[in-house]
């Protein structure tokens, strides 16, 4: 069974600092790997997300991800955290395969607070 | 990019009642759409995948009679928790895909917060 591990529940970053929010995963061969951020009570907003390629991933508001495939991992990290990151962040896996659903797995989210 | 709409966006019933909650893909056809449920605190969990046309599938624990899905078209599916219970109350959020093969995107509804007194 696939599984997502987001080992802090809150990450606390001044702001203008760097950000990193860890994300490690377990999936049987090849995984597609994603971050999303959810605002208080809305819906979740895509990131960036990993499926093949250049293990550095860039994103939507300065974010990007490094896959690491021999350490499992898919950290968020953003040079320069803004207040208006301040939100909770879902790392997800699927597993890759041809055709089909494969289910998603989603971590059990960090809450990044920036603080000013 | 894609959009994924919800209504309503809260919606607060007395114990009993039923609640139905839509779920649009505004710019895209969505063959397949899914439901997830949020508790406070805690990640998605996947409920139900519903495909066009086709009887939706369960995830395990989830009550297929409480939960009734219906994706009668490429942009709509529905869900409607029958008789709900205080517990029931939760934040759910649809979520449409969009592409076919493997390479798909998922692209997620704002959610809907249900209050059941």
């Amino acid at each position: 069974a696939q599984s997502v591990a987001q080992p802090e529940d809150q990450v606390n970053v001044a702001e203008g600092n760097p950000l990193t929010v860890k994300c490690t995963y377990s999936v049987s061969g090849n995984p597609y790997l994603f971050w999303y951020v959810q605002y208080p009570n809305r819906g979740l907003q895509f990131l960036l997300k990993y499926i093949t390629g250049d293990n550095l991933v860039k994103g939507s508001y300065g974010f990007e991800a490094e896959f690491n495939k021999s350490q499992t991992s898919f950290h968020l990290k953003k040079p320069s955290a803004l207040v208006s990151d301040s939100a909770l962040y879902f790392c997800a896996v699927r597993q890759s395969g041809s055709g089909g659903y494969q289910k998603v797995t989603f971590g059990t989210g960090t809450k990044l607070q920036v603080i000013p | 990019g894609a959009v994924v709409s919800q209504h309503p966006s809260w919606v607060i019933c007395k114990s009993g009642t039923s609640v139905k909650i839509e779920c649009r893909s505004l710019d895209f056809q969505a063959t397949t759409m899914f439901w997830y449920r949020q508790f406070p605190k805690q990640s998605l969990m996947l409920m139900a995948t519903s495909n066009e046309g086709s009887k939706a599938t369960y995830e395990q624990g989830v009550e297929k009679d409480k939960f009734l899905i219906n994706h009668a078209s490429l942009t709509l599916s529905t869900l409607t928790v029958t008789s709900a219970h205080p517990e029931d109350s939760s934040f759910y959020i649809c979520s449409a895909r969009a592409g076919t093969g493997s390479l798909y995107e998922q692209y997620f509804g704002p959610g809907t917060r249900l209050t059941v007194t």
